[in-house]
């Protein structure tokens, strides 16, 4: 069984541009979560999706959305990029119908910005 | 709101040794408790978990024990390996928050 793949796994950008990242799923997994992994700020939830409804968002500022497809992949996406959003973005997933915490990680896409 | 603290690493272990990484939560009501850890260059994967008071979880060696009256739930190993080194992030899951509130992660390296 395919684990949950998130492309792309690095990546550069300048500050002011904007990035999405992908993440697929495990098969049949509905829920998705984002994680923003930083070494001054640790693990921050971003957002979690389900059946394409956004059912709770982390405080973060309006800069950074996301988005779930109706076959559960998911994108999020950062505009405006600053230096302080260099970070490894962590997607998980889960069955999501009554969640309990058990959730299943990619190995993230990593944001440097310039 | 929940929160979760952890000891700060890092820890440096010679294998054979002895683990305990302590972790303690605030939380209002009754939240699940993780463990997850975070080999070098891969994303985390669950460890262990409980669900209730005196639930133990226990996984490859590991094991915590959710304790309400001190809100802790500290990790343990008999014997820890040089395969074991990661860095270990304590967890707590509020049901109906659909997310995880992370500790800040404890760095572990065990010598041969």
């Amino acid at each position: 069984k395919a684990g949950v793949t998130q492309t792309p796994r690095y990546l550069i950008k300048t500050r002011g541009q904007q990035v999405t990242l992908s993440c697929s799923p495990i098969s049949g997994h509905r829920s998705v979560s984002w994680y923003q992994q930083t070494p001054g700020q640790g693990l921050q939830f971003l957002f979690e999706y389900f059946s394409e409804t956004q059912r709770n968002k982390g405080n973060f500022p309006g800069r950074f959305s996301g988005r779930q497809f109706s076959n559960s992949r998911s994108e999020m996406n950062v505009s405006t990029l600053e230096l302080g959003d260099s970070a490894l973005y962590l997607c998980a997933s889960s069955f999501g119908h009554s969640n309990t915490g058990e959730l299943f990680f990619g190995e993230g896409s990593r944001l440097t910005v310039l | 709101g929940n929160s979760v603290t952890q000891m700060e690493g890092p820890v440096t272990l010679s294998e054979e040794a002895f683990l305990t990484i302590n972790c303690t939560y605030t939380a209002t009501g009754y939240p699940s408790l993780f463990w997850y850890v975070q080999y070098p260059g891969e994303g985390l994967q669950l460890l262990l978990k409980a669900t209730k008071a005196d639930d133990k979880g226990s996984n490859k060696g590991f094991e915590a024990t959710y304790r309400k009256e001190t809100t802790s739930f500290h990790l343990e190993k008999g014997s820890v390996q040089v395969s074991d080194s990661a860095v270990y992030f304590c967890a707590l899951w509020q049901g109906g928050s659909e997310k995880l509130v992370f500790g800040k992660g404890t760095k572990l390296t065990v010598n041969p």
